[in-house]
Formats: structure tokens, C-alpha cells, sequence
């Protein structure tokens, strides 16, 4: 199957400074990778769509100055957090999907990242 | 637009046992269902998903789950659980762009 590999796993920074997560697709080529946080003991909120060469779409409610998305390749999508604040701690997927017939409509996810801001 | 709703926030079982986690959605267009399931500090893994055909669908690790318009359902279920199946489970609906439940823990003990 598709496999997609985030790194880093974890990550622990001072409040102030920026984070980056970047987000790989093994496998496969991903014009669109998804970009998802989850809040401990909560569900998955979709935060952006990142598109290959293009700019990100994000979802209402997501500041796109705070969490920076760059697609510059077919298989690299990052997501740069910005000047982070403890309430910015969580738990950050990403997914994407290879197009293929046999995987129709359905997501590969990584293994996630937990940020934690002190 | 679609939605997704989890019933149960927590199922607790003893081993052996069937389970059922619940899962209703709504959406005005034709969509592709989906459960997940994630284990701690984990990316989310797919069990199983509906796309057309036939309503009953079987997945990976002895789970299945039945497509019911009528009842706009897509509830899982396992006929003997593990300990192993501890985890969250995560029902989605949508095409790539995924919208999903808030999410069932399931507890398996002895």
C-alpha cells in the first residue's frame, strides 16, 4: 500500500520560536496532501489542503500566517508553525492519496507529529 | 457538506466478546465511508471502507461493518474482540478530503 512518513515524531520548543513538520509521500506522487490536528482525546480537524506548486487552502477558522504550508514537490509537503504558542500543543497528521483505482477516495496517513510548546 | 457521528465516546468490553461501534453520518451527495482506526501517539490505519456494491463490507483484522441507507448508518462490528483492538476508531466520510466522527475508544479487557 501507499505509505506516507512524517517527521519529526516529536518535537518540544520554546514559545516564540517556529516548527516545522514536514510530511513525505514513500511511494508515490501527491499533488494534494491534507493536513490535519487533533486535540488530545478528540477528533481529527482538518486544517488545509496543500496543493503541489500552488498555494494551500486552508479550512475557516485556520490562520495561514500562523501555520505556514509549502508543497514545492510531488512527494514533500511541510508545515511550518510560526512563532508557536502553548496552545498551538497537538497532535499534527498529515495524509495523502496516490490516485490509484484500487485505493479510490481513500487516505493514507503519517504517523503524526505531537508538538509541544513550553 | 457532510457529517459524521459517533454515538459511543467509549466502549468497554471483556475479551472474547462481539463489539459494535456506532456510526451515523448525513451528507446530499453519494459518499465513500470509511472506518480508521489509531493507536496511541499513531497515525490513523484503515480498516475497512464502502465505496458501492455490496453493503456488507469485511476488513482488516476480523472487522466488518454494514452500509445501511435507510438508516444512513455504517456501524463496525467484530464478533470476538482482542486485547489488541484497544484503540480509537475513527468513522469518516467524503472522497480524499475527509470529514470525520469525533471518535469511539474501544477498551478490551480480560
Amino acid at each position: 500500500g501507499a505509505v506516507v512518513s512524517q517527521h519529526p515524531s516529536r518535537v518540544i520548543c520554546k514559545s516564540g520560536t517556529s516548527v516545522k513538520i514536514e510530511c513525505r509521500s514513500l511511494d508515490f506522487q501527491a499533488t494534494t496532501m491534507f493536513w490535519y490536528r487533533q486535540f488530545p482525546k478528540q477528533s481529527l480537524m482538518l486544517m488545509a489542503t496543500s496543493n503541489e506548486g500552488s498555494k494551500a487552502t486552508y479550512e475557516q477558522g485556520v490562520e495561514k500566517d500562523k501555520f505556514l504550508i509549502n508543497h514545492a514537490s510531488l512527494t514533500l509537503s511541510t508545515l511550518t508553525v510560526t512563532s508557536a504558542h502553548p496552545e498551538d500543543s497537538s497532535f499534527y497528521i498529515c495524509s495523502a492519496s496516490p490516485g490509484w483505482e484500487s485505493t479510490a477516495g481513500e487516505l493514507f496517513f503519517g504517523e503524526g507529529s505531537r508538538l509541544t510548546v513550553l | 457538506a457532510q457529517s459524521v457521528t459517533q454515538l459511543d465516546s467509549q466502549v468497554p468490553v471483556f475479551e472474547e466478546a462481539p463489539v459494535e461501534l456506532r456510526c451515523n453520518y448525513s451528507s446530499s451527495v453519494s459518499v465513500y465511508l470509511f472506518w480508521y482506526v489509531q493507536y496511541p501517539n499513531q497515525g490513523l490505519q484503515l480498516l475497512l471502507k464502502y465505496l458501492s456494491g455490496s453493503t456488507l463490507v469485511k476488513g482488516i483484522n476480523g472487522f466488518e461493518a454494514e452500509f445501511n441507507k435507510s438508516q444512513t448508518s455504517f456501524h463496525l462490528r467484530k464478533p470476538s474482540v482482542h486485547i489488541s483492538d484497544t484503540a480509537e476508531y475513527f468513522c469518516a466520510a467524503g472522497f480524499q478530503k475527509l470529514v470525520f466522527g469525533t471518535g469511539t475508544r474501544l477498551l478490551v479487557s480480560p
